[in-house]
């Protein structure tokens, strides 16, 4: 149990244009959904947590109006990056989490953006 | 949350144990200690995870020293397929505004060896 999953698994866009990201927990329901990006060659580091049918919370210093974040459905989130630029590329991968904060985090498979 | 400490890198041989060490002298009491691992361009898969008492599941075993500044994660039989980076993570699952967040260090690089 405790699958989530992440559409698509890879993205290639120019510069300019926005990118859309889903997450689903495929298995269960998910209150609480984040979203951390990862540089090559570093750890993940966390943008948002979201929980449903709320607004998300961004950590410090990531830009809430370029990285819109939605979690309309127990089961689905998604991540839009606005006006991706190169320096965007980057492997975005998101986690799921059942009910309460003590509950365990599963991640999805991550997706890897490349912005020209 | 409490700050962890992790070799770099770490090797085994195929077939023995894997022991992981971790440190995490500054843990609080309601700090449970957390391992994911994540293996190349995949994202992290949830391994284990403890408050105080030693834990197994299939996967692996959990050992947390009495004091709870320190914990093993250990691998019983390594194969290939469980060369990764792997984080432990101290995760405060009650009050705060860090409630429930996992926040990653760099990791230790484990290399199983055939």
């Amino acid at each position: 149990g405790a699958v989530v999953s992440q559409h698509p698994s890879w993205v290639i866009c120019k510069s300019g244009t926005s990118v859309k990201i889903e997450c689903r927990s495929l298995d269960f329901q998910a209150t609480t959904m984040f979203w951390y990006r990862q540089f090559p060659k570093q750890s993940l580091m966390l943008m948002a947590t979201s929980n449903e049918g709320s607004k998300a919370t961004y950590e410090q210093g990531v830009e809430k109006d370029k990285f819109l974040i939605n979690h309309a459905s127990l089961t689905l989130s998604t991540l839009t990056v606005t006006s991706a630029h190169p320096e965007d590329s980057s492997f975005y991968i998101c986690s799921a989490r059942k009910g309460l904060a003590g509950d365990t985090q599963y991640f999805g498979p991550g997706t890897r953006l490349t912005v020209l | 949350d409490a700050k962890t400490t992790q070799p770099t890198s770490m090797d085994c041989a195929e077939g023995r144990a894997a022991n992981l060490p971790c440190n995490h002298s500054t843990i609080s009491g309601n700090e449970y200690v957390y391992w994911y691992r994540q293996i190349h361009s995949q994202g992290p898969q949830y391994i284990i995870h403890g408050l105080k008492n030693n834990e197994t599941n299939e996967m692996a075993s959990l050992i947390i020293t009495e004091d709870r500044k320190s914990s093993t994660l250990i691998l019983p039989h390594a194969t290939l397929r469980d060369t990764a980076v792997y984080y432990c993570i101290v995760r405060k699952d009650a009050g705060g505004t860090s409630y429930g967040k996992l926040t990653f260090g760099q990791g230790t690089i484990l290399t199983v060896h055939p």
